[in-house]
């Protein structure tokens, strides 16, 4: 099993540029997660989702949004990046709404 | 201020020696806490998990010791070995709502761990 699986694994945007990037697990997981991580600071969740065709709101969703059309996908869409959007995002998926197994990670600059 | 937290930010150990990584949380309603470890350019590792109904759950080389009166988790580990050199975040489960949804894991800022020769 590959687990989870994030790209790109970096990328550079221009501020108001947008871009997806893409989150896959095959573990058959229901629930899956995007975060970022900042310098100094925890993860903190943008969005989640419960099973496909199902998305919410985490603790930072403002300037982002996300689909789950396919269980083993979730995918994580900036429509006009903005500097204070540079940061590390992180995909997690779970089977129940506890152990969460994270993906590598995807760096994000927008200059 | 996230309820979770951390008492130091790093930790330096040598090798061979027992390290203790320590976190703090705030939420008594809080059932479930996992402790992830993070190595530079890597996505967070799990490492082990304590349910609210245990003081103490032991894996390999590493235990989880909550104290729950004092909303207190720990992070063991035993014969600390270069590998172990990492970032180091315990994350609290404030518990299940009624639909069974998922609730969000709150995670500290992590503790550096840095394993000496």
């Amino acid at each position: 099993n590959a687990g989870v699986t994030q790209t790109p694994k970096f990328r550079v945007l221009k501020t108001g540029q947008s871009m997806t990037l893409l989150c896959a697990q095959d573990m058959n997981h229901e629930y899956m997660y995007w975060y970022r991580q900042d310098p100094g600071m925890g993860l903190r969740l943008i969005h989640y989702s419960v099973g496909e065709g199902t998305t919410a709101k985490g603790e930072v969703p403002d300037g982002y949004n996300v689909s789950r059309l396919k269980k083993q996908n979730f995918l994580l869409g900036l429509e006009s990046a903005a500097p204070s959007q540079t940061s590390v995002y992180f995909c997690a998926s779970s089977y129940v709404p506890d152990t969460q197994y994270f993906g590598p990670g995807t760096r994000l600059t927008v200059l | 201020g996230e309820s979770v937290g951390l008492h130091l930010p790093t930790l330096s150990v040598q090798e061979g020696d027992n390290s203790i990584i320590n976190c703090a949380y705030s939420n008594s309603a809080s059932d479930y806490f996992i402790w992830y470890k993070q190595e530079s350019g890597k996505g967070p590792q799990f490492i082990i998990d304590i349910r609210s109904n245990m003081d103490k759950r032991q894996g390999q080389r590493v235990t989880v010791l909550l104290n729950k009166t004092v909303k207190h988790l720990s992070l063991q580990i035993a014969a600390t070995q270069p590998g172990d050199s990492a970032v180091y975040f315990c994350a609290e489960n404030m518990g299940r709502s009624s639909s069974g949804s998922a609730r969000q894991l709150t995670f500290g800022s992590g503790t550096q761990l840095t394993v000496l020769p």
